[in-house]
């Protein structure tokens, strides 16, 4: 089955400042890759999502790329902000189906 | 916007009773839904997917007789811990999918005690 990874698991960051997670997978056939933000005691929420015939998107300060050649995809958050302190999760998966999720990573925003 | 609904929020319940979650799409109907179990500090880990008007498909190491899982119609799939432990304590949550255009959305997610 798909296996995905994700570092780092802790991220800390000052206001202003960039944030990058990067993951991998394993299954070349994956073919969607959504990233969620989860608030404490919430559901994850979706921030943004690629598909493997698209090499990256962006929305307003979020930007996701993906390089299939290496089953690599990152998150970027431009301009953080103490909002952006949430646990991040990528994800991949097949034609839709189930999702295999990374680990996920805690951003602390530091203002 | 897709919107999944899931209840209750929370709940506590005694050793050996049975506890029923409630997963419903609002605004779409979803041929398909799963559930989630995770635990502090974790990774969401998938339990079983959903299927309206058949049978749950569990995952590897997840209890069918003890997770019951009933899809019953297109909006509304209810997860049962049956003979609940303290074990068994943690967030469950449900996702949706309308299509493959509109990848998943997730519910606000259950806080299971058991005492």
């Amino acid at each position: 089955g798909e296996n995905v990874e994700q570092h780092p698991s802790t991220l800390s960051v000052q206001e202003g400042d960039s944030a990058v997670i990067k993951c991998t997978y394993s299954d070349s056939a994956s073919n969607y890759f959504p990233w969620y933000k989860q608030e404490l005691g919430k559901g994850p929420q979706l921030i943004i999502d690629i598909r493997s015939n698209v090499g990256e998107k962006k929305d307003q300060r979020i930007a996701v790329t993906l390089n299939k050649t290496a089953k690599h995809f990152s998150l970027h958050i431009t301009e953080t902000q103490p909002e952006d302190s949430a646990v991040y999760f990528c994800a991949a998966s097949m034609n839709d189906y189930k999702l295999s999720f990374g680990a996920g990573t805690t951003v602390t925003v530091r203002a | 916007g897709a919107v999944v609904s899931q209840h209750p929020s929370w709940v506590i319940c005694k050793s050996g009773t049975s506890v029923k979650i409630e997963c419903r799409s609002l605004d779409f109907q979803a041929t398909t839904m799963f559930w989630y179990r995770q635990f502090p500090k974790q990774s969401l880990m998938l339990m079983a997917t959903s299927n309206e008007g058949s049978k749950a498909t569990y995952e590897q190491g997840v209890e069918k007789d003890k997770f019951l899982i009933n899809h019953a119609s297109l909006t509304l799939s209810t997860l049962t811990v049956t003979s609940a432990h303290p074990e068994d304590s943690s967030f469950y949550i449900c996702s949706a999918s309308l299509n493959s255009q509109n990848g998943y959305t997730f519910g606000s997610g259950t806080r299971l005690t058991v005492v």
